[in-house]
Parts: C-alpha cells; structure tokens; sequence
C-alpha cells in the first residue's frame, strides 16, 4: 500500500529553527510537496522537490532523499505565525498525490 | 486575482437532507478535485476530473456525486449526508494532471449534518 508518515504534533520556541520529517513509501514518484495549512483554512503550497537535495526559499527549506523515501522541511527564524500543520504529499507514478496527515506545528513563545 | 472559490463556506444540513456544494476557478486549470478532510486527517481525494473527464475515486461512497458543467465550476452533491460526512470539504485546482502538479485550494466548505 502507499503510505506517508510525519509526526502528529511538534512544539518549538519563537526565533528557533524545527525540522519536519517526512517518510513516504508510494507506488513510484514524480515529485514531493509540503503544503501548510492553518486551522480551518485550506492548504497553501510551500515547496516542491523532484530532485535530491535541498532547495531553500527564504526561511523554508526542504529536502529530499528519493533513495530512503525521506524529506524534510526545515523552518528557520520561527514565527507565531508558522503555528500551523505541515502536509507531505507525493506525487505516485500515476501523477495522483497521495497526503500525510499532517504535522501540527505549535509555537511557543 | 486568480483564485479558487467556495460556496458556502459554511453549511449546516440535516441527516438525509441533500446538499450541494460549490467551487468556481477563475485559474483556467484543466483539473479539478474534491476532496474530504476531517479533523487532523489527511485530505482524502473523493473525484477529479481533467477537463470534462471524471474520475471516481474506488471508496468515494455512492452517496457522493459530482458534476463539472464547464471549465470554470464544479458541484459536488451529497444525496443523503450522514453523521460521518461532517467535514472540511476542498475544491482543488491544478494545471495538468502531469508531473509537477501544484494544487491551488479553495477556503473549504465546512459541513455539519445535524
């Protein structure tokens, strides 16, 4: 079967950095996302990686091994704002994505 | 601005009672997709349909229909909504069905079934 893991819930402080793991094991790969999406509202895109490697857009960056079935994204100079839950999704051989279900970011003070 | 909509963005129903959700795209994208999420879940593809081809998800229940009258909007229809159909229901966009397929969501539609 096609499954995404990422934790449930991370809890970081204000100006710290926190990095969200993902490991998927998908019916072939042609790309993964991270979304983000505050509490009630729909997802909004971050990042994508096809490649491996890391790809940095401001304080975002995500990572990608396609030979572990690994990624990360990593959130620097944390924000009160960046308390939302970071979705993985890949996209499998037949370009559908298939979602984890997400990890709860809660910033602290 | 381009964008996806959704209306309402909040319904309430009754047990049985039918309701139709909907979403209108002013991106000009190809495909569009429903999907389901509930509480902490990840969201569940219920259709998608690239151009005016449909395609239905294998477990979307029967109970869930959809139709896409031209580019711009697509309706989703719950015949008869039951408890376990409360959501967040998001309409999706995407250019193609190809490679590199960024998806542009809606606000969601939240439906209670009381």
């Amino acid at each position: 079967g096609q499954n995404i893991d990422q934790p449930t819930e991370m809890t970081a402080t204000e100006g710290a950095i926190v990095q969200i793991n993902c490991t998927y094991q998908t019916s072939g790969f042609n790309g993964l996302f991270w979304y983000q999406q505050h509490a009630g509202e729909a997802p909004t895109f971050l990042s994508y990686n096809v490649l491996d490697g890391l790809e940095e857009k401001g304080r975002f960056s995500s990572f990608l091994s396609r030979s572990k079935g690994y990624s990360y994204l990593l959130l620097k100079e944390l924000q009160m704002k960046d308390s939302a839950s970071y979705l993985c999704a890949v996209e499998d051989s037949n370009y559908q994505l298939i979602w984890g279900a997400g990890t709860k970011l809660i910033i602290k003070p | 601005d381009a964008m996806v909509i959704q209306n309402p963005r909040y319904q309430v129903t009754q047990f049985g009672k039918p309701v139709t959700l909907s979403c209108s795209q002013t991106l000009n994208h190809n495909v569009m997709y429903w999907y389901q999420q509930k509480s902490s879940q990840a969201p569940k593809l219920l259709f998608h349909y690239y151009d005016k081809d449909f395609n239905n998800e294998a477990d979307t229940p029967d109970n869930f229909q959809s139709r896409r009258p031209n580019t711009s909007f697509c309706f989703l229809d719950i015949r008869s909504p039951g408890l376990g159909d409360a959501a967040m229901y998001l309409c999706a966009t995407s250019r193609t069905s190809g490679s590199y397929n960024e998806q542009f969501f809606g606000p969601g539609t939240r439906l209670t079934v009381l």
